[in-house]
């Protein structure tokens, strides 16, 4: 149980398009989805943190005109990178805790999407 | 400023040996911690918690260790085995008001290899 899974794993893109990346609870109705971004060799970064139906709440130094974040669903939240540049190269992660499971720490994590900008 | 610290950015251990993997934080709000391991080009896989009113955990072959006076916990794995090799992250939280789920706040990771 508890698998959460991204769309799609690898994107590559041309700078200045705009890229959407899908995290999706397959077995379980997630109350909060976070994103994450992790740089080689370093620690995943909290970007923002989404509750179904509300706006998202961005970290400091997050653009959220630039990665705008969408949870529609208790299943579903799109992270959409958009004009992207080659410095949005990165691996990023979502993340969710189980709707009824209140007050948990424990986040169930997608495989990741990595994308690279050219 | 770096909340939560793992110092050791590798570690290499015998097969059937043990491996102790030490996290640091200096938030003294946080009051739960969790250990992920992460595969290469994967996300992280929850592998086993502690709150802060225990000071150890215990899950088959992994034990988690805290000291909350010295703001350190360590993550045990005996035996050792090659599939443990993966990168460990040290999670910790701390309440914020108002959510139904709390923030958590990575370190930056130990490569693990186990050596057959």
């Amino acid at each position: 149980g508890a698998v959460v899974s991204q769309h799609p794993s690898r994107v590559i893109c041309k700078s200045g398009t705009s890229v959407k990346i899908e995290c999706r609870s397959l077995d379980f109705q997630a109350t909060t989805m976070f994103w994450y971004r992790q740089f080689p060799k370093q620690s995943l970064m909290l970007m923002a943190t989404s509750n179904e139906g509300s706006k998202a709440t961005y970290e400091q130094g997050v653009e959220k005109d630039k990665f705008l974040i969408n949870h529609a669903s208790l299943t579903l939240s799109t992270l959409t990178v958009t004009s992207a540049h080659p410095e949005d190269s990165s691996f990023y992660i979502c993340s969710a805790t189980e709707k009824g499971v209140y007050f948990t720490d424990t986040q169930y994590f997608g495989p990741g999407t990595r994308l690279t900008v050219l | 400023d770096q909340q939560v610290k793992q110092n050791s950015p590798s570690l290499s251990v015998q097969e059937g040996r043990i491996s102790i993997l030490n996290c640091d934080y200096t938030n003294s709000m946080f009051d739960y911690f969790l250990w992920y391991k992460k595969y290469p080009a994967e996300g992280p896989t929850f592998l086993i918690s502690i709150s802060s009113i225990k000071d150890k955990n215990e899950d088959g072959r992994f034990t988690v260790f805290l000291n909350k006076s010295a703001k350190h916990l360590s993550l045990h794995i005996v035996p050792s085995q090659p599939g443990d090799s993966a990168v460990y992250f040290c999670a910790a939280s701390a309440r914020i008001s108002g959510a139904g789920s709390y923030q958590l706040t990575f370190g930056k990771g130990t490569k693990l290899s186990v050596i057959p």
